[in-house]
């Protein structure tokens, strides 16, 4: 079975704080892939990143950066100092073997000034 | 470069009545999805395509039909529109995944309210 776990709900911080949105991947495939997308209040899906199952080197872009674990199938998105600019819906998912996607159910994130 | 583009982006329909959806990829991607977005419970895929006059049940198909006539096309389709189709529609696109660029490129989506 495939399936993608953000339990994170809902987050707020305050502007500048460091955040990590968690997402935790179920596969039986040996290889897949994983992305995050974020969905601004506009409600367009922005590609963030992607990562295949073999390549387990953590990510940094700019304030964003990304963890992926396969020990523990989980593969979190960090943001450094945020801002207002971050408040969106975040959504991590999984492509399996028969290239579906599978999305998790999304963590809003609340950046107040 | 257009990407995905769904037609229309706002539609209220009365129960009942039926209505297509839209979806049209310039990127010659083999494969295109459609999915809906529901408060709470994230996007979940309707029907797929795997290519040309091919189509595929999703996790949640009831109600919805599809068609993929043309590659760079994918209908999506309400006979009998209900209220419980509310919804945000998403349509995508992707290569096949052994290939560069694996991720799903969206449209703009379309909100439906059926009352």
């Amino acid at each position: 079975a495939q399936k993608v776990t953000q339990a994170q709900t809902e987050i707020s911080v305050v502007e500048k704080e460091d955040v990590t949105l968690d997402c935790v991947y179920e596969t039986r495939d040996t290889t897949y892939y994983l992305f995050w997308y974020k969905q601004p209040p506009s409600g367009e899906l922005v590609f963030l990143i992607r990562r295949n199952s073999f390549d387990e080197q953590n990510e940094i872009s700019g304030r964003y950066s990304w963890n992926f674990q396969k020990s523990t199938s989980s593969f979190n998105f960090t943001i450094t100092a945020s801002q207002v600019v971050d408040s969106a819906v975040y959504f991590c998912a999984l492509r399996s073997n028969f290239n579906k996607f599978y999305f998790g159910s999304g963590t809003k994130l609340n950046v107040k000034p | 470069n257009a990407g995905v583009t769904q037609t229309p982006k706002f539609r209220v329909l009365k129960t009942g009545q039926s209505m297509t959806l839209l979806c049209a990829q310039d990127m010659n991607h083999e494969y295109m999805y459609w999915y809906r977005q529901d408060p709470g419970m994230g996007l979940r895929l309707i029907h797929y395509s795997v290519g040309e006059g091919t189509t595929a049940k999703g996790e949640v198909p009831d109600g919805y039909n599809v068609s993929r006539l043309k590659k760079q096309n994918f209908l999506l389709g309400l006979e009998s529109a209900a209220p419980s189709q509310t919804s945000v529609y998403f349509c995508a696109s992707s290569y096949h995944r052994h290939l560069m660029n694996t991720e799903a490129f969206f449209g703009q989506g379309t909100r439906l309210t059926v009352v």
